[in-house]
């Protein structure tokens, strides 16, 4: 299975300034997913992102808030943007190798504070 | 609409046998996913499930009834490190996967 990086592993962030999260594969994947983990919750999918065009969001999920890239087939970036208390949360990459219903592998996500 | 359903907290004792069961309703189905989250950890990839039947791996096993919306992960022989939160995942027809919340699973001496 595909081995993911990501970074930073934590943060702490002051109001209405924004944070860029790094997920790293070391093979090329398929499809790559960003998702957001409240405390004690499920996961939340906020998009996929597509290699060399805009990614596909969920409902509630804007790209201005949001931007994502995905510049390649093992790379892909999450901007938390103006951010706000409630976006205190931790944030998983994941990707898939192969064809399709292949498993979703994880990064060791993001914890991010707000102050 | 789209629905996951695990129970939210078990709890049972080392060296016991224990039965997550997850029901599920979903825009058509292309499998059924099992991952196990330590606390403050990411989810990792435990089993899948696309027919109707028993997949053994260890002390870990997934059954999956489709006629029923059906699945439960079977973990034999517990011990103290199998505490964690288990999470049923869907695969709906556009190979999105659909999460349950979660049941957290507390094992005791």
């Amino acid at each position: 299975s595909a081995v993911i990086s990501q970074k930073p592993s934590r943060d702490i962030c002051q109001r209405g300034t924004s944070l860029t999260i790094q997920c790293q594969v070391d093979s090329q994947v398929t499809m790559m997913f960003w998702y957001r983990q409240q405390p004690g919750q499920s996961l939340t999918l906020i998009a996929t992102a597509n290699q060399g065009s805009e990614a596909t969001y969920e409902s509630g999920f804007v790209i201005d808030k949001f931007p994502i890239s995905r510049p390649n087939l093992t790379f892909s970036t999450l901007t938390v943007s103006n951010l706000s208390p409630e976006d205190s949360s931790i944030y998983l990459c994941s990707a898939t190798t192969g064809g399709d219903a292949q498993p979703q592998h994880f990064g060791d996500g993001t914890r991010l504070s707000i102050l | 609409g789209q629905n996951i359903d695990q129970p939210t907290e078990m709890t049972a004792t080392e060296g016991a046998i224990v039965q997550i069961n997850c029901t599920y309703q979903t825009s058509g189905f292309n499998g059924l996913f099992w991952y196990q989250q330590h606390a403050g950890e990411a989810p990792t990839f435990l089993s899948y499930n696309v027919l109707d039947g028993l997949e053994e791996k260890g002390r870990f096993s997934s059954f999956l009834s489709r006629s029923k919306g059906y699945s439960y992960l079977l973990l034999k022989e517990l011990q103290m490190k199998d505490s964690a939160s288990y999470l049923c995942a869907c695969m709906d027809s556009n190979y999105q996967l659909i999460w349950g919340a979660g049941t957290k699973l507390i094992i005791k001496p």
